[in-house]
């Protein structure tokens, strides 16, 4: 079974650029959370959506933005990109919304704002 | 105070030693709790997952929670170099739907 896929796996930006980061999840899953993993800071909750929708985010600004697709896929955009917005974006997908929040990663996609 | 602490460590060991790993947390809401283990350049995996309060065994990994202290702890018995990685300790509240928080993860380096 394939894990949750995330890309690209590495991406440079300058600041004031704009990003896109991409999200596969595991076969089955409807529920997709981000995570941004900024150095110092451990795992810190972006976005949930599931089953197309925005269900909940985390204390972040609004140039933080996603979307999920039929497919389950989902996107995360930033835009205006900020030399503090350089950390790792974790993609995590899980099955449903009953019982208990197990979440099963991507590998991540290494943001870098020069 | 922040809803999860966690020493971010780092902590070298022997090989052999047994580790304690902790987190204290303030939310007395949370139910679920679970530790991920997180190597180099990869996303975090699950390692044990509790809910509510008591102990979870899996082969060398011990995972307690004392709910009454609001504080977890993982063992790691007769630990070995391919432990080397941080520990994240994470939790929720009941209903399952709502988000994970984390602490900060522990740097864990377990020397030959």
């Amino acid at each position: 079974e394939a894990g949750v896929t995330q890309s690209p796996t590495h991406l440079i930006k300058t600041r004031g650029q704009q990003a896109t980061l991409r999200c596969s999840p595991i076969s089955g899953h409807t529920s997709v959370y981000w995570y941004q993993q900024a150095l110092g800071l451990g795992l810190q909750f972006l976005l949930w959506y599931d089953e197309g929708e925005e269900r909940n985010r985390g204390n972040f600004p609004p140039r933080f933005s996603g979307r999920q697709f039929p497919n389950y896929s989902s996107e995360l955009n930033v835009n205006a990109l900020e030399l503090e917005d350089s950390a790792l974006y974790l993609c995590a997908s899980r099955t449903g919304t009953t019982g208990a929040n197990v979440l099963t990663f991507g590998a991540g996609s290494r943001l870098t704002v020069l | 105070q922040k809803e999860v602490e966690q020493d971010p460590g780092p902590l070298s060991v022997p090989e052999g030693a047994i580790v304690s790993l902790n987190c204290t947390y303030s939310n007395s809401a949370f139910q679920y709790f679970m530790w991920y283990r997180q190597y180099s350049r990869k996303g975090p995996e699950l390692l044990m997952y509790t809910y509510s309060s008591g102990n979870k065994e899996d082969g060398r990994f011990t995972a307690q929670v004392d709910k009454s202290s609001k504080y977890i702890s993982l063992f790691i018995r007769d630990s070995q170099p391919s432990d080397s990685a941080t520990y994240l300790c994470a939790m929720t509240t009941q209903g399952g739907s709502e988000k994970l928080v984390f602490g900060k993860g522990m740097k864990l380096t377990v020397n030959p």
